[in-house]
């Protein structure tokens, strides 16, 4: 019940491109739906998170849709980059659990 | 602001020998560091959560007695892997978060690349 799907594993994608990457999560406790950005040889970032009290958060090139029904979310990146190409990872916790569960990742290629 | 930093940043070290990895918190006081393990191409795996003045807890299947995590401060957290072997190589993170931040945001360190020979 703590798992978090990720998909895809990889993702190519043309600059100016739309990106998008899809999590799934069982565990209706959940209450925080962070997205965090990983270069290679380094700590992840945090890029965006969003709470199941809104259905989508834009920041920048950046969108997070969530379907709580579907217990689904998705990062979209719009106007892709090659800046852009990173491992992304999905990850969810509970409301002081502090506990981060991570998805599997994905590795996004943005070529020009 | 919240700035987690790690020491070393890449260590080679040989079998059998002890490794510590520093884990600090430069702008805030991380009232809970956690410490992870990535192997490449994969995701990252919580390996310990730690409260400053108390015990860590491990995660089911990591050894306390290898893996030594001590938290004395609210600013730094140390992993000591005993014994190292080359199976323990891996990219070591931590990351801190704090109750003042919002909504137990967990801000990563760069990371420490082992290698054991």
């Amino acid at each position: 019940q703590q798992q978090v799907k990720q998909s895809p594993q990889s993702l190519i994608v043309q600059k100016g491109g739309i990106s998008i990457i899809n999590c799934a999560y069982e565990n209706t406790a959940f209450d925080y739906f962070p997205w965090y950005q990983q270069f290679p040889g380094k700590g992840p970032a945090l890029l965006i998170a969003i709470r199941p009290d809104v259905s989508e958060k834009k920041e920048g090139r950046f969108t997070i849709s969530f379907n709580k029904s579907a217990k689904q979310f998705s990062l979209h990146i719009m106007d892709s980059q090659p800046g852009d190409s990173a491992t992304y990872f999905c990850a969810a916790s509970t409301e002081g659990y502090q506990k981060v569960t991570f998805g599997t990742g994905t590795k996004l290629q943005v070529i020009p | 602001g919240a700035v987690v930093s790690q020491h070393p940043s890449w260590v080679i070290c040989k079998s059998g020998t002890s490794v510590k990895i520093e884990c600090r918190s430069l702008d805030f006081q991380a009232t809970t560091m956690f410490w992870y393990r990535q192997f490449p191409k994969q995701s990252l795996m919580l390996m310990a959560t730690s409260n400053e003045g108390s015990k860590a807890t491990y995660e089911q299947g990591v050894e306390k007695d290898k893996f030594l995590i001590n938290h004395a401060s609210l600013t730094l957290s140390t992993l000591t892997v005993t014994s190292a072997h080359p199976e323990d190589s891996s990219f070591y993170i931590c990351s801190a978060t704090s109750g003042r931040l919002s909504y137990n945001e967990q801000f990563f360190g760069p990371g420490t690349r082992l290698t054991v020979l």
